[in-house]
């Protein structure tokens, strides 16, 4: 089935700093998602984005399916920002998602 | 809309008890999923559910686990017996489709399950 990989696995940065994560997936796909897992554990969507570039706020997603991966990136970081990144794909073109490990990102005040 | 609805949201039981979980999906979504997370194993798919029907529950961990969806807006997870390593958090999810194109899912809260 579909492998999908995240770098870096951890990530400490100081507020105001900016970040870029990465997920790469090892078979075309139709759909991707990115999610924010926050400290009290909610998983909350932040892209659905199978191609190109998207923006919201201080955050921003780009996938080049051709190559087969997606990155995040986060501007001007908050201490609210920190928790646990996933990206998700589905596998076998279903609807069924496969999870990365996820980047846990830190961000200090 | 109020999101994708979970409960309860803490249970603590002990090994061998039934332990019964609660999802109602976003109105008008087709699909619905039940997802384990572990430290272990990560975010995993149990099951998933299309306009009530079982799609595919390949991700049951066994026979102990069965789900159903008796209507559009309900869906159960249930645990017979209970064993301290199906401690986790269960997630539930919602997502429509629009002839053949699918969109994303939304999570629900979770509920963090401990088998003592």
């Amino acid at each position: 089935g579909i492998q999908v990989e995240q770098s870096p696995p951890d990530l400490i940065l100081q507020e105001g700093a900016n970040s870029t994560l990465r997920c790469n997936f090892s078979d075309s796909v139709n759909n991707l998602q990115w999610f924010h897992q926050n400290p009290w554990g909610q998983l909350i969507n932040l892209f659905y984005i199978p191609s190109g570039t998207k923006q919201n706020g201080r955050l921003s997603a780009t996938t080049v399916a051709t190559e087969r991966y997606s990155l995040l990136y986060i501007s001007s970081s908050q201490t609210t920002d920190s928790g646990v990144y996933f990206c998700a794909v589905p596998r076998d073109g279903a609807q069924k998602l496969v999870f990365g490990q996820g980047t846990r990102l830190t961000i200090n005040p | 809309d109020a999101g994708v609805i979970q409960s309860p949201r803490h249970e603590v039981t002990e090994m061998g008890q039934e332990v019964t979980l609660r999802c109602k999906p976003i109105s008008g979504h087709d699909y619905l999923f039940w997802y384990r997370q572990t430290m272990m194993r990560g975010l995993e798919l149990l099951i998933y559910f299309n306009n009530n029907v079982p799609i595919d529950d390949s991700g049951m961990p066994e026979d102990r686990f069965s789900a159903k969806m008796p209507n559009a807006s309900f869906s159960t997870l249930k645990i017979q017996p209970s064993e301290p390593r199906d401690s986790a958090v269960y997630f539930c999810a919602s997502s429509m489709t629009s002839g053949r194109l699918s969109y994303e899912q939304y999570f629900g809260p979770g509920t963090r399950l401990t088998v003592t």
